[in-house]
């Protein structure tokens, strides 16, 4: 089935600094790639994805690129704000029999210090 | 509000008991995932099940199982219940059979003492 390794594991910025988490996936013929936020003690929610069919996709401070050659897509969000500190997942969308369900990252601990 | 319903919001039980989560999905959604998610193992596909008919299974246990209504909710039972079972338990829907559209609840945190 499909694996989602993701890095880093912990991650603190100043404010106003660019933040990358990178993910890499096994399965080739996955075809889409969703990122989620979680802020503590709340449900994970969706704030951008990405389809197999495109490699960069931009919403305002957060983009998302994807390199399918190499299996592995990284969130990069700009100009951070400390409301942007969370726990940030990946997750692939698998083929064949894996195709039901995404798969996570174990996800990254972003802190925005003022 | 999502749209996905998770009740109830807290749990505590003792170990060897049974319990059952319960999700509402988002209104049209067919599908409905389960994860558990612990401090070291991030978010663990449990199931799914899509209009009411189980379509993929994750490593979920054999103390655990779920089924969906024909209302299309959702219950996860989890029986002889043990320490390693504290987590947080989610439940996600989605439209169709794909894992497009996934939106979360807001979980249920099980306590087992």
């Amino acid at each position: 089935g499909e694996n989602v390794e993701q890095h880093p594991s912990t991650l603190s910025v100043q404010e106003g600094d660019s933040a990358v988490i990178k993910c890499t996936y096994s399965d080739s013929a996955s075809n889409y790639f969703p990122w989620y936020k979680q802020e503590l003690g709340k449900r994970p929610q969706l704030i951008i994805d990405i389809r197999s069919n495109v490699g960069e996709k931009k919403d305002q401070r957060i983009a998302v690129t994807l390199n399918k050659t190499a299996k592995h897509f990284s969130l990069h969000i700009t100009e951070t704000q400390p409301e942007d500190s969370a726990v940030y997942f990946c997750a692939a969308l698998g083929s064949g029999g894996s195709n039901y369900k995404l798969t996570f990252g174990k996800g990254t601990l972003l802190t925005v210090n003022p | 509000d999502s749209g996905v319903t998770q009740t109830p919001k807290h749990l505590i039980t003792a170990t060897g008991q049974r319990v059952t989560l319960r999700c509402s999905p988002r209104s049209g959604d067919l599908s409905v995932y389960w994860y558990q998610q612990s401090l070291d193992q991030g978010l663990q596909f449990l199931i799914q099940y899509y209009n009411g008919e189980e379509r993929a299974k994750g490593n979920i246990l054999e103390r655990f199982s779920a089924q969906q209504f024909p209302d299309l909710h959702s219950e996860l039972n989890l029986s002889s219940l043990e320490l390693g079972d504290s987590a947080l338990y989610f439940c996600a829907s989605s439209p169709g059979g794909r894992a497009l559209g996934y939106t979360f609840g807001s979980g249920t945190r099980l306590t087992v003492v």
